[in-house]
């Protein structure tokens, strides 16, 4: 069955970067792509971007831009998402997801940005 | 970037209820790609509706999805009780791929 297994928590201070991995397995890898989407403490669902898992190619969210980059290894059948210059509003559940309108999801990993 | 709104924002209905959500996007939405989720708390959202209205995989067909262009709903034609949950729409037509900001389903 199609899987999507995330990395922990982290608690990060501001102006850090954090690197959250997900890992995939019951499909081919290289199929799908993967989407990064994040949630706020009580909010909604905010997309992030996605990389295209067969060739690298990526698609970020204007307001991340500078900020995020999205990686795979395609050898370990892991996603990457690494936010730099973390602030207090990056603090969210972020979410790695198959396809781009996202048909299985990771659990979640909850990134606390505090001083 | 393309503007979803959602309505209601809460919508309180009973088990065995019809319950009609709306997502109204600011632009044609490109290739009718819009898809509904579910969401509980605590968990990851969960996919109902993709290309406006094809179920996705285990999605009973008391679920629905309607629309094109700027106009879209999700029906739920009786509602059980694991119905009530969080529902947002996105788009995936163009980048970003934007999502609506929630309509809560409560008893």
């Amino acid at each position: 069955q199609v899987q999507l297994v995330q990395s922990g928590a982290e608690v990060k201070k501001p102006g850090a970067s954090v690197k959250v991995s997900c890992k995939a397995s019951g499909y081919t890898f290289t199929s799908h792509s993967i989407s990064w989407v994040r949630q706020a403490p009580g909010q909604g669902l905010e997309w992030m971007g996605w990389i295209n898992a067969y060739n690298g190619n990526t698609n970020y969210a204007q307001k991340l831009q500078g900020r995020v980059t999205m990686t795979t290894d395609t050898s370990t059948s892991t996603a990457y998402m690494e936010l730099r210059s973390l602030r207090s509003d990056d603090t969210a559940v972020y979410y790695c997801a198959r396809q781009l309108a996202p048909d299985y999801w990771g659990q979640g990993t909850l990134v606390t940005v505090s001083s | 970037e393309i503007v979803l709104t959602q309505s209601p924002g809460t919508l309180s209905l009973s088990p065995g209820e019809r319950a009609t959500l709306s997502c109204r996007a600011s632009q044609s939405v490109g290739s009718n790609f819009l898809a509904w989720y579910q969401q509980k708390p605590g968990q990851a959202p969960r996919l109902l509706i993709y290309g406006a209205s094809s179920r996705a995989t285990g999605i009973p067909d008391r679920l629905s999805g309607s629309g094109s262009g700027t106009d879209f709903t999700l029906t739920i034609s009786r509602l059980e009780p694991e119905d009530f949950a969080v529902y947002y729409c996105q788009q995936y037509g163009s980048s970003p791929y934007t999502f609506g900001q929630g309509t809560k389903l409560e008893i």
